[in-house]
C-alpha cells in the first residue's frame, strides 16, 4: 500500500489561498488520490479526489503531479471554518481501502 | 439519512475484557472498513470487507476480529483488551465503484485501563 507524507502543520491568513502538499511516491497506477478533512471530535469528511487530471469542486481544487508522486490540495480562499486536519490518502479501488498520511493541521488566522 | 452509525461513542474497559464495537450503514454500500486513530497520527486500517461474507486484514489487525454477515453491519471485536488498544475507532463505508469516496462514522473513543 502506498504511503503518504504530509507536513505536520501549516498556517494561513483568512481569505488567502492555501496549498497543502502531499507526497505519495509509491502510489500504484490504479490508486486514486483522496483528500479528507477532520474537525475535532468528528469523523473525517471527504473533500476531493482524482486519478491523473486536476480536479475542481465546490470545496477545493486538487493538483496532481504528472508522475502522480505528489499532489496539492488548494483552498482558494481560506475561511476560519477551514481550520481542520487535512488527510491525504491513496485509495485502492479493488479493495475499497485507503492508506492515510498523518495529516496536516491547518490553522487559519483572522 | 443516518449514513454510518457507530456505537457506543465512548467506552472504558479493563485489561483483558472483550467487547464489540458496532458499525451500521444504511447506504447499501458494499465496502466497509475499520480504522484506528491515535493522537497525532493518521488513520490506520484494521480490517476491511468488500461484501457480505468477505473480510481481510489491514495494516494493524492483531487483537481484533471482524465478520460481515450482512451488507449493513460490520462489527469489530476486541478479544482481550490491552492498553495499547486505547484509541479512537472509525468505521467507514463506500459504494465500491472506481475511486469512490469513504463515508465515516463519528467514531468510538475507547480507553483500556
Amino acid at each position: 500500500d502506498a504511503k503518504t507524507t504530509q507536513p505536520n502543520s501549516m498556517e494561513s491568513n483568512e481569505e488567502e489561498p492555501v496549498h497543502l502538499p502531499c507526497n505519495h511516491s509509491t502510489i500504484s497506477g490504479t490508486d486514486y488520490i483522496h483528500w479528507y478533512r477532520q474537525l475535532p471530535s468528528q469523523g473525517p469528511e471527504y473533500v476531493i479526489h482524482g486519478l491523473t487530471s486536476n480536479v475542481n469542486n465546490r470545496m477545493a481544487s486538487l493538483a496532481i503531479a504528472e508522475d502522480r508522486k505528489s499532489s496539492t490540495l488548494i483552498l482558494h480562499r481560506a475561511t476560519l471554518r477551514d481550520a481542520a486536519v487535512y488527510y491525504c490518502s491513496t485509495y485502492n479501488t479493488n479493495a475499497g481501502k485507503s492508506t492515510f498520511g498523518d495529516g496536516t493541521t491547518l490553522t487559519v488566522k483572522p | 439519512n443516518a449514513g454510518v452509525t457507530q456505537t457506543p461513542k465512548f467506552q472504558v474497559l479493563k485489561t483483558g475484557q472483550s467487547m464489540t464495537l458496532q458499525c451500521a450503514q444504511d447506504m447499501n454500500h458494499e465496502y466497509m472498513s475499520w480504522y484506528r486513530q491515535d493522537p497525532g497520527m493518521g488513520l490506520r486500517l484494521i480490517h476491511y470487507s468488500v461484501g457480505a461474507g468477505i473480510t481481510d486484514q489491514g495494516e494493524v489487525p492483531n487483537g481484533y476480529n471482524v465478520s460481515r454477515s450482512t451488507t449493513e453491519d460490520f462489527p469489530l471485536r476486541l478479544l482481550s483488551a490491552a492498553p495499547s488498544q486505547t484509541s479512537v475507532y472509525f468505521c467507514a463505508s463506500s459504494h465500491g465503484g472506481v475511486g469512490e469516496k469513504l463515508f465515516f462514522g463519528s467514531g468510538t473513543q475507547l480507553s483500556v485501563l
